[in-house]
């Protein structure tokens, strides 16, 4: 099973809609989650980080974690064609240090 | 200002060589990371350095070899370079080894090998 799981679309919105995305990571003692957008030929560039259970919102965008379930989601709310990029999940592993672990992102298609 | 940033940005090279990638921060992190991105987008983490020193090196062939002169510089040498080393190779830093706010990345080099 890999580490962090996201479906790698494209998903397809309309201009205006809510984006969903979705990811889910196995090791049940990580703490730290993060979302980054990269546009194609571009750096990952960080959107949001979530710690606890329940929602963070931040503009647009609000993240949503579930420790129980092992479950991450972003929700980009009145989507635009400049939020078409994909979307990649990570979160940090411990051990003997901590490093962060990428899902194979998801890529997203706002439709104008 | 860049504050991650890596040189050069495309780099076309035979089997065979021989080449080296360059990352400086001036974001006064502690820890350093080179990632590899493959043709299928999965970033993969190779190297990480903390303070000049080497705390995780990920099961990456021995043709690959990091460098820290200083925290806020990060190298990565390649010897003998393969067909499949072809891919993006990022540079990226975080204040502490808890990356508790994540990663900042630089913006990457493009490496071909022909």
């Amino acid at each position: 099973q890999k580490e962090v799981e996201q479906n790698s679309g494209p998903l397809s919105v309309p201009e205006g809609a809510i984006a969903s995305l979705n990811c889910t990571y196995s090791d049940r003692g990580s703490q730290s989650f993060f979302w980054y957008r990269q546009y194609s030929g571009k750096s990952p560039e960080l959107i949001m980080f979530i710690y606890s259970n329940g929602d963070k919102e931040d503009g647009r965008f609000t993240a949503q974690l579930n420790k129980a379930s092992q479950y991450v989601s972003l929700l980009i709310r009145d989507s635009q064609p400049s939020d078409s990029a994909t979307y990649l999940c990570a979160v940090i592993v411990g051990g003997a240090t901590n490093k962060l672990i990428f899902g194979t992102g998801t890529l997203l298609a706002v439709q104008p | 200002d860049t504050a991650v940033s890596q040189t050069p940005k495309y780099l076309v090279t035979q089997m065979g060589n021989d080449k080296s990638i360059k990352c400086e921060q001036n974001l006064g992190h502690d820890t350093m990371y080179w990632y590899k991105q493959d043709s299928k987008k999965f970033l993969k983490i190779m190297f990480s350095y903390n303070n000049k020193e080497l705390i995780i090196n990920e099961t990456v062939p021995n043709r690959f070899s990091p460098k820290s002169p200083d925290k806020a510089h990060l190298n990565l040498h390649i010897n003998s370079l393969e067909l499949g080393d072809s891919a993006v190779y990022f540079c990226a830093s975080s204040q502490d080894q808890g990356a508790t706010y994540g990663y900042t990345f630089g913006s990457g080099t493009r490496l071909t090998v022909v």
